[in-house]
């Protein structure tokens, strides 16, 4: 059974990057056509994509967060990565990493982040 | 790009109870592209419709999922006490938009 599972500093502070890893276990993250995908969640707030990567071809992102992210992929790790540079308060929320196939069928649990001085 | 727009924002209900909720989207998109996820509190958002009608593995046949075009809705035939949650529609037409929301709150 394949799961997913975030992980990274829960506390950035301001103007610093904020970096996320996601292992996928149970399975391969280079088996099947799938896009790998972080989405955050503020507190009490609805859903944002970030952005996807493919274990081939460039990554694809969030237009509006799209000069501070940047993903990558290492498939001898069976990871993903995200980086988020430049962080305010605006970036506090969960993240969760996400497989997506026309849908996103299989979620992290999310960790949170926040992000203070 | 793409809005979706859920409604309502908040529907309360009892247990046994029909959930009708809707999503719009600003414009069309493919029966193909649109999800729906549930969402309890602490947890990450499970996948319960795709394609707009299909349920999702081990998904119960209370919920299905309809419409075409701008118009979609997820239905819950009989409310159970566990589906009270909230609930997101989600299109892949154009980038990867969700809806803001529908909280499915007890009566």
């Amino acid at each position: 059974q394949v799961q997913l599972q975030e992980s990274g500093p829960g506390l950035v502070k301001p103007s610093q990057t904020l970096s996320l890893t996601c292992t996928v276990s149970g399975g391969s993250i280079s088996g099947g056509s799938y896009y790998w995908s972080w989405i955050r969640q503020p507190a009490g707030k609805g859903l944002e994509w970030i952005g996807r990567i493919y274990i081939s071809g460039s990554p694809n992102y969030n237009p509006s967060l799209k000069n501070r992210v940047s993903m990558s992929i290492d498939t001898s790790k069976n990871q993903f990565s995200l980086k988020l540079s430049s962080v305010t308060a605006a970036d506090t929320a969960v993240y969760y990493c996400a497989r997506f196939y026309w849908f996103f069928d299989l979620w992290g649990r999310g960790t949170l982040v926040t992000v203070s001085s | 790009e793409i809005v979706l727009t859920q409604s309502p924002g908040t529907l309360s209900l009892s247990p046994g109870e029909r959930a009708t909720l809707s999503c719009r989207a600003s414009q069309s998109v493919s029966s193909s592209s649109l999800a729906w996820y549930q969402q309890n509190p602490g947890q990450a958002p499970r996948l319960l419709i795709y394609g707009a009608s299909s349920r999702a593995t081990g998904i119960p046949d209370r919920f299905s999922g309809s419409g075409s075009g701008t118009n979609f809705t997820l239905t819950i035939s009989r409310l159970e006490p566990e589906d009270f949650a909230v609930y997101y529609c989600q299109q892949s037409d154009s980038s990867y938009i969700f809806g803001q929301g529908t909280k499915l709150e007890i009566k």
